[in-house]
C-alpha cells in the first residue's frame, strides 16, 4: 500500500518565479492538506482540499493557491516567490472525518535564491 | 485560541535512559484530538499516536507511552530505555472538531531529542 508521495524532492527557484508542487494521497484517502515548515519550526497549515475544493485555509497570502484533481491528488502553487518562502512543504492525506489521522509525505524542500 | 506548547527545545540523553517529552495544549473545543509525530533527519513526519478528548486512558506501545491529562491540558510522551534510533524531532499537534481550526493540525515547535550511545 503506497503512502503519500510528493514531487519533486528538492527545488531551487529565484525570487519572483512561480513553483508547483505535487502530492498523491494514500490509498483510500480523499482529503489533502498542505503545510509549510520553516527551519527549526513546527509545520504551519496552508490549506486543505476535499472534493476538489478548498475547504479550509490558514494564514497564508493569495500567492499560495492549490488544486485537487478527481483522483484526489493535489498541487500547491506559489507565485511571486520570496526568500521567505524557502521551507519544507509537506503534504498530508486523510479521510474527510475531521479527527482522522493525517499521514505525511516526505516533503519538498524549496529553496528561493 | 488554539495553541500547542512544547517547552523543551532540545533534550540530550544517553542510551537506555528514560526521557519524557512535554506537551501542553489550549483549546476551547470540548471535542478535539491530540497527536504525536516523529521527524527524523530525512524530514518525513511519522505518525505515532492519536488520542481523542474523551479518552483519557494512558497508552503504551513497546517502549513508548503517553500520558493524557485533561485537568492539566497535557499530553506527555515517554520513551523508556531510549535508543540512538529515537534521535529525532518530536512534534505534538492538536486538531479541533468544531473550533477555528476545524480539522487542520496545530503543531508545537517540536522537541529535538538526541540519544547518545
Amino acid at each position: 500500500d503506497a503512502g503519500v508521495t510528493q514531487s519533486p524532492t528538492h527545488l531551487i527557484k529565484t525570487r519572483g518565479q512561480q513553483v508547483t508542487l505535487r502530492c498523491s494521497p494514500k490509498s483510500g484517502h480523499d482529503t489533502v492538506s498542505w503545510y509549510q515548515q520553516a527551519l527549526g519550526q513546527g509545520p504551519q497549515f496552508i490549506f486543505q482540499y476535499y472534493e476538489e475544493e478548498e475547504r479550509q485555509r490558514g494564514n497564508f497570502p493569495d500567492r499560495f493557491s492549490g488544486h485537487q484533481f478527481p483522483n484526489y491528488s493535489s498541487e500547491l502553487n506559489v507565485n511571486a516567490l520570496l526568500l521567505g518562502d524557502s521551507a519544507l512543504y509537506l503534504c498530508a492525506s486523510s479521510t474527510t472525518y475531521r479527527g482522522d489521522t493525517q499521514y505525511f509525505g516526505p516533503g519538498t524542500r524549496l529553496t528561493v535564491l | 485560541a488554539q495553541k500547542v506548547t512544547q517547552a523543551q527545545t532540545e533534550i540530550s540523553v544517553v542510551e537506555k535512559e528514560d526521557v519524557t517529552l512535554d506537551c501542553v495544549y489550549e483549546t476551547r473545543d470540548t471535542t478535539y484530538y491530540l497527536f504525536w509525530y516523529k521527524q527524523p533527519p530525512s524530514g518525513e513526519l511519522v505518525f505515532l499516536i492519536r488520542r481523542n478528548s474523551f479518552d483519557e486512558q494512558n497508552e503504551i506501545s513497546g517502549r513508548y507511552s503517553w500520558n493524557f491529562q485533561k485537568s492539566t491540558s497535557s499530553f506527555n510522551f515517554t520513551i523508556t530505555a531510549s535508543q540512538v534510533v529515537d534521535s529525532a524531532v518530536y512534534f505534538c499537534a492538536l486538531s479541533e472538531a468544531y473550533g477555528g481550526s476545524q480539522g487542520n493540525l496545530i503543531f508545537g515547535k517540536g522537541t529535538k531529542l538526541s540519544v547518545k550511545p
